[in-house]
């Protein structure tokens, strides 16, 4: 157990719906970072927060957007969604956002968009 | 740019044997190189890092990896596989200068054989 949670664990919707992730990270972690893994792209880069605010920005739509909270958990938030969207969504935690720090990573949410 | 690739999409090797996953990089300044591995229906979870120092990097679970320069290479090896051993394996490092994110390897599936 890596310390990072994440729900729900599944999520089946249907396209043109909104969709909320959440994360909270490991206990003392300042970034969080959402990734997208799929069978055509791969695990693709997402977002970044630290300490409450965005640190950089990958492969988003702009339908998808993050945010971090004052106690540090994070929502990934998912609109007008499509069939492509269709994917595992993983949160990870790092303690700082150093080029050295090890990421962990949360179990990820399995969503299924019909 | 920073990138990492897995030439192999697939190992199989047998219970007992060596196994070797193998991984190049391609970065700017110095290589700071990270391995997960990925059991089905579960997240990432970090086996080893090579930031600096000796080539020959210790992780979890029995696993090594060897950092060579003049090769850019940094290859996973056990010394004797387990057939729980089998999962997906990603070779990833960090994207510099645009936060502490991850560009992965397109992942190697490896199936330990009883």
């Amino acid at each position: 157990d890596s310390g990072v949670t994440q729900t729900p664990k599944h999520l089946i919707t249907a396209t043109g719906q909104r969709v909320t992730l959440r994360c909270s990270p490991r206990s003392g972690d300042l970034s969080v970072y959402w990734y997208q893994q799929s069978l055509d792209q791969g695990l693709q880069f997402l977002i970044q927060y630290y300490n409450g605010e965005e640190r950089a920005k990958g492969n988003i739509l702009e339908r998808f957007s993050a945010q971090q909270f004052p106690d540090l958990h994070s929502e990934l938030n998912l609109s007008s969604l499509e069939l492509g969207d269709s994917a595992l969504y993983f949160c990870a935690s790092s303690v700082e956002a150093g080029d050295t720090d090890t990421q962990y990573f949360g179990p990820g949410t399995r969503l299924t968009v019909l | 740019a920073q990138s990492v690739a897995q030439p192999e999409d697939q190992v199989n090797v047998a219970e007992g044997n060596p196994l070797t996953v193998k991984c190049t990089y391609s970065v700017s300044g110095n290589p700071y190189l990270f391995w997960y591995v990925q059991y089905p229906n579960r997240g990432l979870q970090f086996l080893l890092k090579y930031i600096t120092g000796d080539n020959l990097v210790k992780g979890s679970y029995g696993f090594e990896a060897e950092f060579n320069k003049s090769q850019t290479s940094f290859h996973l090896k056990k010394p004797s596989a387990l057939v729980s051993d089998s999962a997906l394996y990603f070779c990833a490092v960090p994207r510099r200068g645009y936060g502490q994110n991850f560009v992965f390897g397109p992942g190697t599936r490896l199936s330990v054989l009883p």
